[in-house]
C-alpha cells in the first residue's frame, strides 16, 4: 500500500520561497506522475503542477512563472517551490499521485499525502 | 469560484439515498472522466470513484458515480451516519490543462 509523507516549512513571511518535500513509500516512483494540490477555505481545491520520474512536468499557468518541481530517484522523493509567497497561498499543500486507469486511458488522483498546511504572515 | 459546480450541502436520514451532483463544461466533464473523493475535517482527501463509475477496493458499493454530457453525479444509497464527509468532483481540463475540481459538497446524515 503505497503512502506519501509529506513535510516542509509551515509559517513563511511575504516574499520568502516555499519548499515542500513528499516521500513515497511502499509502491514504485516511476510510471506515475506525482502531484501538488492545495486547499484553502477561500479558493477551496487548487491543482499546482505534477512532475513524473523523468523530470516531465506541468504547472498551473497561474502559478508557472514562480513554480518550481523535481524529484529525487534515489530516494523516491519529489519536490516543490513556490517563490514570492503572498497571503494568498496560505493552504494546506498536498502532494499526491496520478495512477492510470488502463481500461479508459484516463488518469486520476489516487493516493494523498497527509497534508502540510503552510501560513503565510508578516 | 472552483471551475465545477457542485451544491454546498446535502443530507437525508439513515437509509436514504442521496445523491451530488457536478457540473462542467465541455472542456472537462464533457470530455474527461470524472473522479470523485471524500474528506473529513482535518484529513486528506481519499478516492471514492474514479472514472466516472468505479469503486477502487475497499469501498462500499453504496457508493455509486454516474456521468452524462458536462454533469457528474455521485449517489449514496442506504445513508449511514459515518458517511458525513464533504465530498468533491475532480476532472481534467483541457482548456487549462490541468486538473479542476468542485468546490464541495458537505453531507449531513439527520
Amino acid at each position: 500500500q503505497v503512502q506519501l509523507q509529506q513535510w516542509g516549512a509551515g509559517l513563511l513571511k511575504p516574499s520568502e520561497t516555499l519548499s515542500l518535500t513528499c516521500a513515497v513509500f511502499g509502491g514504485s516512483f516511476s510510471g506515475y506522475y506525482w502531484t501538488w494540490i492545495r486547499q484553502s477555505p477561500g479558493k477551496g481545491l487548487e491543482w499546482i503542477g505534477e512532475i513524473d520520474h523523468g523530470g516531465s512536468s506541468n504547472h498551473n499557468l497561474s502559478l508557472k512563472s514562480r513554480i518550481s518541481m523535481s524529484v529525487d530517484t534515489s530516494k523516491n522523493h519529489f519536490s516543490l517551490k513556490l517563490t514570492s509567497v503572498t497571503a494568498a497561498d496560505t493552504a494546506v499543500y498536498y502532494c499526491a499521485r496520478n495512477a492510470v486507469d488502463w481500461s479508459s486511458a484516463s488518469y486520476y488522483i489516487d493516493v494523498w499525502g497527509n497534508g502540510a498546511p503552510v501560513t503565510v504572515s508578516s | 469560484q472552483s471551475v465545477l459546480t457542485q451544491p454546498p450541502s446535502a443530507s437525508g436520514t439513515p437509509g436514504q439515498r442521496v445523491t451530488i451532483s457536478c457540473s462542467g463544461s465541455n472542456f472537462n466533464i464533457g470530455t474527461n472522466t470524472v473522479h470523485w473523493y471524500h474528506q473529513l475535517p482535518g484529513t486528506a482527501p481519499k478516492l471514492l470513484i474514479y472514472s466516472n463509475n468505479q469503486r477502487p477496493s475497499g469501498v462500499p458499493d453504496r457508493f455509486s458515480g454516474s456521468k452524462s454530457a458536462t454533469s457528474a453525479s455521485l449517489a449514496i444509497s442506504g445513508l449511514q451516519s459515518e458517511d458525513e464527509a464533504n465530498y468533491f468532483c475532480a476532472t481534467w481540463d483541457d482548456s487549462l490543462s490541468g486538473w479542476v475540481f468542485g468546490g464541495g459538497t458537505t453531507v449531513t446524515v439527520l
